[in-house]
């Protein structure tokens, strides 16, 4: 079965630090892929997304991820950690066809010390 | 574009009754996606409709939940006989399209405990 993994459930870095997110998926197929970030009580918002242009994709809010196939990765990153960057970051994937769905990791939870 | 909208925001029920949430999406979004969250976990998908039609249901989609969409427009799901395992964050998401690139848009989610 088509999964995502997301190694570590919670990381902590200081402001200002290098914030590094990982995800691979497994799947011979290489599927559109997706990190969302989830704010306390708030729904989930896009990021970023990989559709089979560029594998340097960059997104919102200084967010950046690259796709590697050789390694089944789309590894989240930013240069400098922001407070507000505190939340909950899931990395998803989608097959596309009749499969609409996505299929997410566990998450992420990032924390930002001051 | 108001956003995906969601009702309730909160839902506490007792064991054995039935429970129905309304999810309204952007308009014109043509697919409509229903997940759930449990604490620790990513969002797991339950149920979608392109349109009117529901297209695909997850096995976790037990007998007790049933999901519509009439007229294409918003959706409810509805839980009969709720058991403490229903017990859930119901997310619901739409889209435009559906090539599997497009971007699911969500709302913020209705909470349920069911004591």
């Amino acid at each position: 079965a088509q999964s995502v993994t997301q190694l570590g459930s919670h990381v902590s870095v200081s402001e200002g630090a290098l914030v590094l997110l990982r995800c691979n998926y497994s799947s011979s197929v290489p599927p559109y892929l997706f990190w969302y970030v989830q704010y306390p009580n708030q729904g989930l918002q896009l990021l970023l997304k990989y559709t089979s242009a560029a594998t340097l994709v960059k997104g919102i809010n200084g967010f950046e991820a690259e796709f590697k196939k050789s390694e089944t990765s789309f590894h989240l990153t930013k240069p400098s950690a922001h407070m507000s960057d505190a939340a909950e970051y899931f990395c998803a994937v989608s097959y596309g066809g009749s499969q609409g769905n996505l299929i997410f990791g566990k998450g992420t939870k990032l924390s930002v010390k001051p | 574009d108001t956003g995906v909208s969601q009702n309730p925001r909160h839902k506490i029920t007792k064991r054995g009754q039935n429970v129905t949430f309304r999810c309204d999406p952007i308009s014109e979004h043509n697919r409509l996606y229903w997940y759930r969250q449990t604490l620790g976990q990513g969002p797991e998908f339950l149920t979608y409709f392109q349109n009117e039609a529901q297209l695909e249901k997850s096995r976790l989609l037990s007998d007790r939940f049933s999901a519509e969409r009439p007229k294409g427009s918003f959706s409810t799901l509805e839980i009969q006989r709720t058991e403490q395992g229903d017990s859930a964050m119901y997310l619901c998401a739409s889209s435009l399209g559906g090539g599997g690139q497009e971007t699911q848009y969500f709302g913020p989610g209705t909470r349920l405990l069911v004591l």
